[in-house]
C-alpha cells in the first residue's frame, strides 16, 4: 500500500516564476493538506482540502492556491515565487470520518533563485 | 490562537541515556489535540502519538514515553535508553477539535545520538 506520494522531489525556480507541486494521498485517504516547512522551522498550515473545496486556509497570501481532483490528489499552485517561498512542502492525507492518523509524503524541496 | 513551544533547539545525549523533549503549548480550545512528529533526514514526519485533551494518563510504548499535564500545559516526551537510529528532528504539534483539522507545529527539536 503506497503512503503519500509527492512529486517532484525537487525543484528550482527563478523569482517571479509559478509552479505546481502535486500529491496523491494514502489509499483510502480524502483529505489533503500543505504544509510549507522552511529551513530549520516546524511545518506551517496552508490549506486543506476535502471534496475538492479548499476547507481551511492558513495565513498564507492568495499566491497560494490549490486544488483536489476527484481521485482525491491535489495540487498545490505558487504564483510570483519569492525567494523567501524556498521551502519543503508537505502534503499529509487523511480520512474525514472520525480521526485518521495524518500521513505525510516525503514533501518537495522547493529553491527559488 | 494556539502556539506550541520547544524551547530546546538541539539536544547530544550518548547512546544509551535517557533523554527528554519538552514541549510547551497554549490554546483556548478546552478540546484539543497534541501529538509528536518524527522527522528523519529523508524528510517526512512520521506519527508518533497522539492525545486528546480530557486524557492526561501518561501514555509508554517500548522505549517512548510522554508526559501530558493540563496544568502545566505541557506534553513532554521521553526517549528512555536512546539508540543512534533516534536521531531526528521531533515535532510537537496542536490541533483543535478533531484533530483532522490544521495542526500547529513547534520548531522542533533537533536530537543527535552519540554512538
Amino acid at each position: 500500500d503506497a503512503g503519500v506520494t509527492q512529486s517532484p522531489t525537487h525543484l528550482i525556480k527563478t523569482r517571479g516564476q509559478q509552479v505546481t507541486l502535486r500529491c496523491s494521498p494514502k489509499s483510502g485517504h480524502d483529505t489533503v493538506s500543505w504544509y510549507q516547512q522552511a529551513l530549520g522551522q516546524g511545518p506551517q498550515f496552508i490549506f486543506q482540502y476535502y471534496e475538492e473545496e479548499e476547507r481551511q486556509r492558513g495565513n498564507f497570501p492568495d499566491r497560494f492556491s490549490g486544488h483536489q481532483f476527484p481521485n482525491y490528489s491535489s495540487e498545490l499552485n505558487v504564483n510570483a515565487l519569492l525567494l523567501g517561498d524556498s521551502a519543503l512542502y508537505l502534503c499529509a492525507s487523511s480520512g474525514h470520518r472520525g480521526y485518521t492518523e495524518a500521513f505525510f509524503g516525503q514533501g518537495t524541496r522547493l529553491t527559488v533563485v | 490562537a494556539q502556539k506550541v513551544t520547544q524551547a530546546q533547539t538541539e539536544i547530544s545525549v550518548v547512546e544509551k541515556e535517557d533523554v527528554t523533549l519538552d514541549c510547551v503549548y497554549e490554546t483556548r480550545d478546552t478540546t484539543y489535540y497534541l501529538f509528536w512528529y518524527k522527522q528523519p533526514p529523508s524528510g517526512e514526519l512520521v506519527f508518533l502519538i497522539r492525545r486528546n485533551s480530557f486524557d492526561e494518563q501518561n501514555e509508554i510504548s517500548g522505549r517512548y514515553s510522554w508526559n501530558f499535564q493540563k496544568s502545566t500545559s505541557s506534553f513532554n516526551f521521553t526517549i528512555t535508553a536512546s539508540q543512534v537510529v533516534d536521531s531526528a528532528v521531533y515535532f510537537c504539534a496542536l490541533s483543535e477539535a478533531g484533530g483532522n483539522e490544521k495542526l500547529t507545529f513547534g520548531t522542533g527539536t533537533r536530537l543527535t545520538i552519540i554512538p
